[in-house]
């Protein structure tokens, strides 16, 4: 059984506040992580996919680091706004047997931003 | 490009009916997976088809099934609905092109199907 836990669950800051997330998954048989925004709403929106360990992503105010030794990822928001307000969901896709992975996300229950103006 | 299509967005059913929903991938997608979203459970993965078949699959029961055509559209079937049932669902599309290959499982997510099983 594989698990994906993002903490802490639910954030509220104000605007212009920065902020960062975590994410903790297996750290064996490792392939991909996956991280997304979803606004009520709307669809799931990817951000960054991560393969490799020590990897650093950046979307303008938002960026994301990845340890897969540890088994674990940062997402962080430099200057939060009204708009962030979302969602954010990490989702682990691990090797299969025979190394091959496909089709399959396992996803965390995400951490709710909420930012104030 | 036009993005992940589902139909319909919004559902309701009775306990022991049954139930189709459609997804239509981005252009050029091949891949079609599918996932259950409730309050408690969070996104939950159902199952993956590739090229009409099924490649991949969660741990839901056999109520639960879906096809794919050769237009790589994608439908799941529910069967005799469950309150239990009542969820977002949502498909999502990759550009896999041929199994072993696989661009790191990026996955694009539709709007979703609300069903509400009464």
């Amino acid at each position: 059984i594989l698990n994906v836990e993002q903490s802490p669950q639910s954030l509220h800051v104000q605007e212009g506040d920065s902020t960062n997330f975590t994410c903790s998954f297996p750290s064996s048989n490792f392939y991909a992580l996956h991280w997304y925004r979803w606004e009520t709403a709307k669809s799931p929106e990817a951000l960054f996919v991560m393969t490799l360990n020590g990897d650093e992503k950046k979307k303008g105010r938002i960026s994301a680091t990845l340890n897969t030794k540890e088994g674990y990822s940062y997402l962080y928001i430099k200057g939060s706004q009204p708009e962030d307000s979302a969602t954010y969901l990490c989702a682990f896709t691990p090797v299969r047997a025979g190394g091959t992975s496909y089709g399959k996300l396992t996803f965390g229950q995400g951490t709710i931003l909420t930012v104030h103006p | 490009k036009a993005g992940v299509t589902q139909t319909p967005r919004y559902l309701i059913k009775t306990r022991g009916q049954q139930v189709t929903l459609s997804c239509s991938p981005i252009s050029g997608h091949r891949s079609v997976s599918w996932y259950q979203q409730t309050p408690g459970q969070g996104l939950q993965f159902l199952f993956e088809y590739f090229s009409e078949t099924q490649r991949n699959k969660g741990n839901f029961p056999g109520r639960f099934s879906g096809r794919q055509f050769s237009n790589s559209r994608s439908e799941m079937n529910v069967s005799t609905l469950e309150l239990g049932d009542s969820a977002l669902y949502l498909c999502a599309s990759s550009p896999r092109t041929s199994p072993p290959a696989v661009l790191y499982n990026e996955q694009f997510f539709g709007p979703g199907t609300r069903l509400t099983v009464l």
